[in-house]
């Protein structure tokens, strides 16, 4: 079946230009988590949907960030007036289940640089 | 608070050697789940394997095995007979009670020579 798909694959943006990235998680799963990675190191958590509610979003680093699922499949992260810092991979994640134990499917990322 | 350790960041062998990749791990829950996830130069993680905290029997899958010991809170992968395509970056990563995130070390880049 399908998996975790995310775009753009890559975007370029100026600094401070807004920046939308989508995540399609595969079809059924209830948990959706986004992930920032920065170059060579591991990925960090920035925020956690079950179904449609915002569950947790303490990884989000400012609030210039937001996320948001409304109908529980479908997620998409929001950057305002982008930094140089917030160059990145961006990764998507979603769980069939709810709950620490169940294995996270991620998907190619989207890779943003911010000019 | 959570922290995942590979202290580890490059590791080059050539292929059919044997290489362990070590992960070292902080938590203060009762309850949690290590994961092996592996990142080819694609980008796309790959979930490798779950262990939950309760279980440390050691567990093999082909050429792939893994050392669970709590008394060191170590979490360690060896690949036996590597080979090139096993090339990539991988990553230990620990989630618990205190959230369904997932929690990554550094990473450790693996380069198999032919």
């Amino acid at each position: 079946g399908a998996g975790v798909s995310q775009s753009p694959r890559y975007k370029v943006a100026k600094r401070g230009q807004d920046v939308a990235l989508r995540c399609d998680p595969i079809s059924g799963h209830v948990s959706l988590f986004w992930y920032q990675q920065a170059l060579g190191q591991g990925p960090e958590f920035l925020t956690y949907f079950q179904n449609e509610a915002q569950l947790d979003k303490s990884g989000l680093p400012s609030d210039r960030f937001f996320a948001e699922r409304p109908e529980g499949s479908v997620s998409t992260l929001k950057i305002q007036r982008t930094q140089q810092e917030d160059s990145a991979v961006y990764l998507c994640a979603s769980s069939f289940f709810q709950g620490p134990s169940y294995e996270q499917y991620f998907g190619p990322g989207t890779r943003l640089t911010v000019t | 608070a959570q922290k995942v350790t590979q202290a580890q960041t490059e590791i080059s062998v050539v292929e059919k050697e044997d290489v362990t990749l070590d992960c070292v791990y902080e938590t203060r829950d009762t309850t949690y789940y290590l994961f092996w996830y592996k990142q080819p130069p694609s980008g796309e993680l790959v979930f490798l394997i779950r262990r939950n905290s309760f279980d440390e029997q050691n567990e093999i899958s082909g050429r792939y095995s893994w050392n669970f010991q709590k008394s060191t809170s170590s979490f360690n992968f060896t690949i036996t007979a590597s080979q090139v395509v096993d090339s990539a970056v991988y990553f230990c990563a620990l989630s618990g009670d205190a959230g369904n995130m997932l929690t990554f070390g550094g990473g450790t880049r693996l380069m198999v020579k032919p």
